[in-house]
């Protein structure tokens, strides 16, 4: 698999601690996405970005931060103000051809954050 | 709001038997519709979307306006079939991308 990879594949933090999850593409797609998969709630949007530099809160984006200052990278901070931030964290990313339409989007493996 | 449902959790079905996986939505454009599916251990990926109209492992998936549907559909399942299932929604929205999944439905196969 290459394309989309997500760091660390397991993270264990304390309470009350950020931490930031890492996305990277090398597929040269403009857009990137981050969600959030819990059992029984599918996937539920955290944050968007279409370009560099500018990213959109999604439906959950309640205690978390972003930033896209390159076009292959979205790091995900998970801030102590999240509630509940234990879940698997998926990143994905897709092109964006002229804005005509939504087009498929590509996973990385995720990352599995536990809070303690 | 677009919303997207899937009413099922779990499905079993016998091998060989037919499964329909169902998938409603809720927006009021114009929809883009998808089927993503995750495999045990392996990336969520592209199953199939309506504007393609092609079929995928024997999967397809029609879109109908009218009972705001998009079912996933095959007349034979196989073992490999077993795997999760997600519908989802794309939608435009002030020039950004925007989608939104199901809760999925697990698909389990018997032998």
């Amino acid at each position: 698999d290459g394309g989309i990879t997500q760091s660390p594949k397991y993270l264990f933090r304390k309470e009350g601690q950020n931490v930031t999850l890492s996305c990277e593409q090398n597929l040269n797609h403009d857009a990137m996405y981050w969600y959030r998969q819990d059992p029984g709630q599918g996937l539920r949007l955290i944050y968007y970005s279409q370009i560099v530099n500018d990213f959109q809160k999604g439906d959950i984006a309640e205690g978390y931060s972003v930033s896209r200052e390159k076009k292959e990278s979205f790091p995900l901070t998970v801030t102590s103000a999240q509630k509940n931030p234990t879940a698997f964290y998926l990143c994905a990313s897709s092109i964006t051809v002229g804005g005509s339409g939504t087009y498929e989007q590509y996973f990385g493996p995720g990352t599995r954050l536990t809070v303690t | 709001a677009q919303r997207v449902t899937q009413p099922e959790k779990l499905l079993s079905v016998f091998k060989g038997a037919p499964v329909e996986l169902k998938c409603n939505y809720s927006y009021s454009g114009s929809p883009e519709l998808f089927w993503y599916v995750q495999y045990s251990r392996q990336r969520l990926q592209l199953l199939l979307r309506h504007i393609s109209r092609e079929s995928i492992k024997g999967f397809t998936a029609d879109l109908n306006k009218g009972e705001t549907s998009f079912h996933l559909k095959k007349p034979f399942a196989q073992e490999e079939d077993s795997a999760m299932y997600y519908c989802a929604l794309g939608v435009l929205s002030g020039g950004y991308q925007k989608v939104t999944f199901g809760i999925g439905t697990k698909l389990q196969v018997i032998p």
